[in-house]
């Protein structure tokens, strides 16, 4: 059963750079999907951060993109988020997903349980 | 701010059924498709339709979901205690490049 898992520090120094790395068991991660992170502040809706193929190929919302990376690691099966010049407005719970319901984009059908990262000032 | 705009809450009887509209535009909805999510207190969001209409295996018929337009929408027939959630519309934006979800709504079981 494929699952992912979210790692990285829940604290980050406001103007620092965000780390996070999603672990996928069950499946090799070099599938042809994408493979995705979201976020949600508290009490907020979602937010769709980007998707990162297993060949690197990356799409990222254009509201962060200037911020954001994204890359992969087929050897450990993990795919990674950075996110630099953090401040209070990313402190969010961070999931990252796999985008692989049906024939079409955006049909997130796996999450990871999510992880708390607060941005301290 | 999101592009795709939902009602803020719904609610009704055990039983019943609520819509949930989700609403785009010709670079979202009009011309990607659409999935919806269920997002319980406390836990990650559960993908619920894809495609348009499409159930993943092991979600019951009790949810349906159509687009006609620039607009999709979501039925929960059938209404138990237990659809008591957020409910997300998302969808590919291909002016943006880039995948976007609705402003959420939350169902509320009376």
């Amino acid at each position: 059963q494929l699952q992912l898992q979210e790692s990285g520090p829940g604290l980050v120094k406001r103007s620092e750079t965000l780390s996070l790395t999603c672990t996928v068991s069950g499946v090799s991660i070099s599938t042809p999907y994408y493979w995705s992170w979201i976020r949600q502040p508290p009490g907020k809706g979602l937010e769709y951060i980007g998707s990162i193929y297993y060949t690197g190929n990356t799409y990222y919302n254009p509201s962060l993109q200037s911020r954001v990376i994204m890359s992969v690691d087929t050897s450990k099966n993990q795919f990674s988020l950075k996110l630099s010049s953090v401040t209070a407005a990313d402190t969010a719970v961070y999931y990252c997903a796999r985008d692989g319901a049906g024939n079409y984009l955006f049909g997130f059908d796996f999450w990871g349980p999510g992880t708390m990262v607060s941005v301290s000032s | 701010q999101s592009v795709l705009t939902q009602p803020p809450s719904v609610s009704a009887a055990p039983g019943q059924k609520v819509t949930i509209s989700c609403s785009g535009s010709t670079s979202n909805i009009g011309n990607n498709y659409v999935s919806w999510y269920q997002q319980l207190p406390g836990t990650a969001p559960k993908l619920l339709i894809y495609d348009n209409d499409k159930r993943p295996s092991g979600i019951p018929d009790r949810f349906s979901g159509s687009k006609s337009g620039t607009s999709a929408t979501l039925g929960i027939s059938g209404l138990l205690t237990g659809d008591e959630a957020d409910y997300y519309c998302g969808t590919w934006d291909s002016s943006l490049s880039a995948g976007v979800f609705g402003t959420g709504t939350k169902v509320t079981v009376l």
